[in-house]
């Protein structure tokens, strides 16, 4: 079964440092990896999505995430926080049929 | 193009009544997946539909139902509404069959029981 595990619930960077926030996954097939931001009273907006293309998947905003096979992992990165990148961010995996199954979560705080 | 919909956006029920919330895809997408959010237990899928099968459906309780219309549209209800079901609805739509593509979310419909 597909899961995924996200590190840290909450985050916190300065503008203009960078950030990481933490996605291991699960998964017995090749997985479908996506991360999705929600923005207070809002739904997901989609961030980038990984499908096997290329293991460097660059997304919207800046973004970009790194599929690593050997440690499992899909780790979210930008080179420089923005006041207006708070918000929350979920990783998720394909559990088939348009099923998302999402971690925790991890709220990011950027202080200026 | 329009993005997904749903209405109504703030709903408050009262325990042991029910609830229809209801969600319009993106122009031609034919799937459409419901999902349940609550700081408790996050964000839970409920169920997938696409061309007016359910073919995939979540951990929940017989309560929840869905179905899904000729045009896309899909409602989800809830019946004999408990605390715990309040929370976040939100409900996605895919052009795709499999599950490579990305989902588009609406905006919620944010459902309060007393």
């Amino acid at each position: 079964a597909q899961s995924v595990t996200q590190l840290g619930s909450h985050v916190s960077v300065s503008e203009g440092a960078l950030v990481l926030l933490r996605c291991n996954y699960s998964s017995s097939v090749p997985p479908y990896l996506f991360w999705y931001v929600q923005y207070p009273n809002q739904g997901l907006q989609l961030l980038l999505k990984y499908t096997s293309a290329a293991t460097l998947v660059k997304g919207i905003n800046g973004f970009e995430a790194e599929f690593k096979k050997s440690e499992t992992s899909f780790h979210l990165t930008k080179p420089s926080a923005h006041m207006s990148d708070a918000a929350e961010y979920f990783c998720a995996v394909s559990g088939g049929y348009n099923k998302l199954i999402f971690g925790a979560g991890t709220r990011l705080a950027v202080h200026p | 193009k329009a993005g997904v919909t749903q209405t109504p956006r703030y709903l408050i029920k009262t325990r042991g009544q029910q609830v229809t919330l209801s969600c319009s895809p993106i122009s031609g997408h034919r799937s459409v997946s419901w999902y349940q959010q609550t700081p408790g237990q996050g964000l839970q899928f409920l169920f997938e539909y696409f061309s007016e099968t359910q073919r995939n459906k979540g951990n929940f309780p017989g309560r929840f139902s869905g179905r899904q219309f000729s045009n896309s549209r899909s409602e989800m209800n809830v019946s004999t509404l408990e605390l715990g079901d309040s929370a976040l609805y939100l409900c996605a739509s895919s052009s795709r069959l499999a599950g490579g593509d990305e989902q588009y979310f609406g905006p919620g419909t944010r459902l309060t029981v007393t």
